[in-house]
């Protein structure tokens, strides 16, 4: 079982509809990133999370330590949004889960 | 700006020329990593350094070799490369401290074996 599970593993939204990403993991952490990837393109941490809840944007991200949890919401989804979309966690390392394809249609 | 640099972005080269990838990070982040990036497999670490001359094997890597002379340097070495070394590079920084986490990624080395 990989130390960090994210689902789905693809997700085709319509425009302006409410996503969420959900991001299981298995070690202790001390930090859980949310990191987008476009296609060809950089990484770029969009969160990082040790407790509770942060927003930016359009984008909210959560976690529940003792759940071991996380989730990544997207409100009024926009086809710029279209990437790939991986949790990470730290524990003495970072540790990858395998990603989350999103295609947003216009 | 805070950023992370690597260099180069792209490099094509044949089976057996040592080459480093070089990766600069101007934020003086204790933590810096590198991780390979393959179609199906996801991101996968190759070594990891906590401070300056304190590096780690991550789960990759046979046939890698890193440095950290100084705190904002982590070049990637490959001594002898090999087609299955073809692969998208990343470099990360990070700062790991309670109350404080940040972390970046570099843009990324596409590199092709021959």
């Amino acid at each position: 079982k990989n130390e960090v599970e994210q689902s789905p593993q693809n997700l085709t939204a319509q425009e302006g509809e409410f996503i969420t990403i959900n991001c299981s993991y298995s070690v202790g952490i001390s930090a859980l990133h949310w990191l987008q990837q476009h296609p060809g393109g950089g990484i770029v941490s969009l969160f990082m999370l040790s407790s509770g809840k942060k927003k930016h944007g359009r984008l909210i991200a959560t976690i529940n330590i003792q759940e071991k949890h996380s989730s990544l919401h997207i409100t009024a989804s926009h086809p710029r949004d279209s990437a790939v979309y991986i949790c990470a966690v730290y524990g003495n390392k970072l540790v990858f889960g395998a990603g989350t394809i999103l295609r947003v249609k216009s | 700006e805070a950023q992370v640099t690597q260099n180069p972005r792209y490099l094509i080269t044949v089976t057996g020329k040592k080459l480093t990838v070089t990766c600069s990070q101007n934020m003086n982040h204790e933590y810096m990593s590198w991780y390979r990036q393959d179609p199906g497999l996801g991101l996968r670490q190759i070594y990891y350094s906590m401070n300056v001359e304190v590096t780690d094997k991550g789960d990759v890597p046979e046939g890698y070799k890193v440095s950290r002379k100084e705190k904002r340097n982590f070049p990637l070495i490959l001594e002898s490369p090999s087609p299955n070394q073809t692969s998208l590079y990343f470099c990360a920084s990070g700062d790991y401290r309670i109350g404080n986490t940040e972390a970046f990624f570099g843009q990324g080395t596409r590199l092709t074996v021959v």
